[in-house]
């Protein structure tokens, strides 16, 4: 089983709908976030938490917000899905910064969303 | 603002050619740098890290480049094989108390492997 599970991995969706994507890990980190992805603008923060208790906008927050149900479990919602929100949506896991500053994300495999 | 970005979006090599695939970054109190990879289909891999203080670091067939005073991160890979395609991203972690590390990611480089 991976690391941290996805989903759902594709999803079609209409403008209007409310939209969920899980994600779920095994991997006993404490931090986890949400990072969007467009063709040719890598890969964007959305939301991130350093536990269950904290939650925190990144660079992109507008239209979306998050939960975090548990340490291993945290998702993203689009409470009214519009077309340039269409993208692929990656799930990521840390343990934090060690001594020497490094911080190591783990990525699920990715929720496609495309927004009609 | 502070971004990190790569020279060249796409890369395509010959099979056992050495790869070099570049990063710029903007940010001089970045303490932290990572590249990632990323196939078709899959979430980014961790590939390999360099601090700061560090100007040079070799994995298994992948060296990283750091070099501050141009704020230029290299990714060289050794005898690239088809395995090797696949989407390149570096980013820089900022520094401790910053952005609570907080990976900033490069808009990737697309690496070809012609065998």
């Amino acid at each position: 089983d991976a690391d941290v599970t996805q989903t759902p991995r594709n999803r079609i969706t209409k403008t209007g709908k409310r939209i969920m994507l899980e994600c779920s890990q095994t991997k006993g980190h404490d931090r986890m976030y949400w990072y969007r992805q467009d063709p040719g603008l890598g890969l964007r923060l959305i939301y991130y938490s350093f536990d269950v208790k904290d939650i925190n906008k990144g660079e992109i927050s507008d239209g979306y917000s998050v939960s975090r149900q548990a340490q291993a479990k945290f998702s993203l919602s689009l409470e009214s899905a519009i077309p340039n929100q269409t993208a692929l949506y990656f799930c990521a896991t840390s343990d934090g910064q060690d001594y020497s500053g490094a911080n190591v994300l783990t990525f699920g495999a990715g929720s496609r969303l495309t927004v009609l | 603002g502070e971004s990190v970005g790569l020279h060249l979006p796409t890369l395509s090599v010959q099979e056992g050619d050495n790869s070099i695939i570049n990063c710029a970054y903007s940010n001089s109190a970045s303490d932290y740098f990572i590249w990632y990879k990323q196939e078709s289909g899959k979430g980014p891999q961790f590939i390999i890290d360099i601090r700061s203080n560090m100007d040079k670091r070799q994995g298994q067939r992948v060296t990283v480049l750091l070099n501050k005073t141009v704020k230029h991160l290299s990714l060289q890979i050794a005898a690239t094989q088809p395995g090797d395609s696949a989407v390149y991203f570096c980013a820089e972690n900022m520094e401790y108390g910053g952005s609570q590390g907080n990976l900033i990611f490069g808009k990737g480089t697309k690496l070809s492997v012609k065998p």
